[in-house]
């Protein structure tokens, strides 16, 4: 069964530097994907940023990017220019590409405080 | 495009009662899963639907917990003879028929049981 790990329950960043959140994952699949979702206090699940594991070139999306490492199983999650409303729960999720049920399996999350 | 909606937000029920979680798709989208999260805990896969099927169940507990997508009409998520233990957060994401595996949440039902 596949599992995702995030090791750094909590972590914190000041308004405008940069942060890392990290996160491994086990599988024997070759080909699948992995997602980022946001948690803010709302409790609303939100897709920050996903990457096919096919495809070498790491995801971005405008302050966030990935760093996708498939051999080391490793999936961590940058965030540029951190802004108040980054605050929130951040978790790593992993999903089949191989048809069947395409169900998300999460880690347990990062809580991300940013300081003013 | 209404985004998926879930009701209610709240529902507190006693204990040995039955809860019913409602949960609507984005249009166009004929995939549903439900996620249960515990306090301070990822979500954890309950069930996979789509129209009239259930096609992944792995998740669900044996007992007291079912599911359904009729042809017409929400999903639903039914608990009866609720415990304590069944307190929690209960999230439906839906997807279309493509490849993309996005699924799409709503903003959860939480559950409180007395």
């Amino acid at each position: 069964a596949q599992t995702v790990t995030q090791s750094q329950p909590e972590m914190s960043v000041q308004e405008a530097e940069t942060v890392t959140l990290s996160c491994t994952y086990d599988t024997s699949e070759s080909d699948y994907y992995l997602f980022w979702y946001k948690q803010p206090p709302s409790r609303q699940m939100i897709l920050v940023i996903r990457q096919e594991a096919y495809k070498q070139q790491n995801a971005t999306e405008n302050r966030f990017s990935v760093n996708f490492q498939k051999a080391a199983k490793s999936f961590s999650l940058k965030i540029s220019d951190s802004q108040l409303g980054d605050a929130a729960m951040y978790f790593c999720a992993y999903s089949t590409s191989q048809g069947g049920s395409e169900k998300l399996v999460f880690g347990k999350g990062t809580k991300l405080t940013v300081n003013p | 495009n209404a985004g998926v909606m879930q009701n209610p937000r709240h529902l507190v029920r006693r204990r040995g009662q039955e809860a019913r979680l409602r949960c609507s798709p984005m249009k166009g989208h004929s995939h549903v899963y439900w996620y249960r999260q515990l306090p301070e805990e990822g979500l954890k896969f309950m069930v996979y639907l789509q129209k009239e099927n259930i096609i992944d169940e792995s998740g669900m507990p044996k007992e007291r917990f079912s599911a359904e997508f009729p042809k017409e009409g929400p999903s639903i998520l039914r608990i009866q003879q609720v415990v304590r233990g069944d307190s929690a957060a209960y999230f439906c994401a839906s997807s279309p028929m493509d490849r993309e595996n996005i699924q799409y949440f709503g903003a959860g039902t939480r559950l409180s049981v007395l």
